[in-house]
């Protein structure tokens, strides 16, 4: 059964960047018809999606992260990672990695690694 | 960016009770909706795609309907397990959004 898992930091400070990894196991990361996807929820609050990419090169962001958000792909690690620069106390959230089938529903979701900016 | 308002915003329900969630899109999507469930503290889970197509596993008391801008999760009998909050999401097109989120309360 494919299981995503985040991994990263827990604690970012202000104006920093926040790097987080999904690592892949049971499942190829190299497939066909399924996105990969971060989605983000702050404490308290509903799930904001950040963006979505496959392993091909096609990438999406949310236009109200885009300047500041970046996706990477690691096949031979089987990982994909996500960047998002010049962090604030409003990113501060539990972060998700996904799958998504088509890049539409989101199938398959990691356990979720929750990310605190502060000083 | 396509705007996704569900309503209600909570709502408290006994089990056995038949239990419906409406989802409203600011333009049409056709039947692309997908439905979430999140028990507290726990990933969410796809319940629906397609806005009516039962994901695998899913119990058959969940159900969906709608098209065009108006969809709505049903519950038929509500269970102590459904306690949780639910969450649709378009995606038509880019950016996908989520509704705001229905919180579910067992009586």
């Amino acid at each position: 059964q494919l299981q995503l898992q985040e991994s990263g930091p827990g604690l970012v400070k202000p104006s920093e960047t926040l790097s987080l990894t999904c690592s892949v196991s049971s499942g190829s990361i190299n497939i066909t018809n399924f996105y990969w996807g971060w989605i983000r929820q702050p404490p308290g609050k509903g799930l904001e999606w950040i963006g979505s990419l496959y392993y091909g090169g096609n990438t999406f962001y949310n236009p109200s992260l885009k300047p500041r958000v970046t996706f990477s792909v690691d096949a031979s690690k089987n990982q994909f990672s996500l960047k998002l620069t010049s962090v604030t106390a409003a990113d501060t959230a539990v972060y998700y990695c996904a799958r998504q089938r088509m890049a539409a529903m989101i199938s398959t979701w990691g356990q979720g690694t929750p990310v605190t900016v502060s000083s | 960016a396509i705007q996704v308002t569900q309503s209600p915003s909570s709502l408290s329900a006994s089990v056995g009770d038949r239990v419906t969630i409406t989802c409203r899109a600011s333009q049409g999507i056709s039947s692309s909706v997908a439905w979430y469930r999140q028990k507290p503290g726990k990933v969410p889970e796809l319940l629906i795609y397609d806005a009516s197509a039962l994901e695998r596993g899913v119990p058959s008391r969940f159900s969906g309907s709608g098209s065009g801008t108006d969809f709505t999760l049903n519950i038929s009998s509500l269970q102590p397990d459904d306690s949780a909050t639910y969450y649709c999401q378009q995606f038509k097109t880019f950016p996908l959004t989520f509704g705001g989120g229905t919180k579910v309360e067992i009586k």
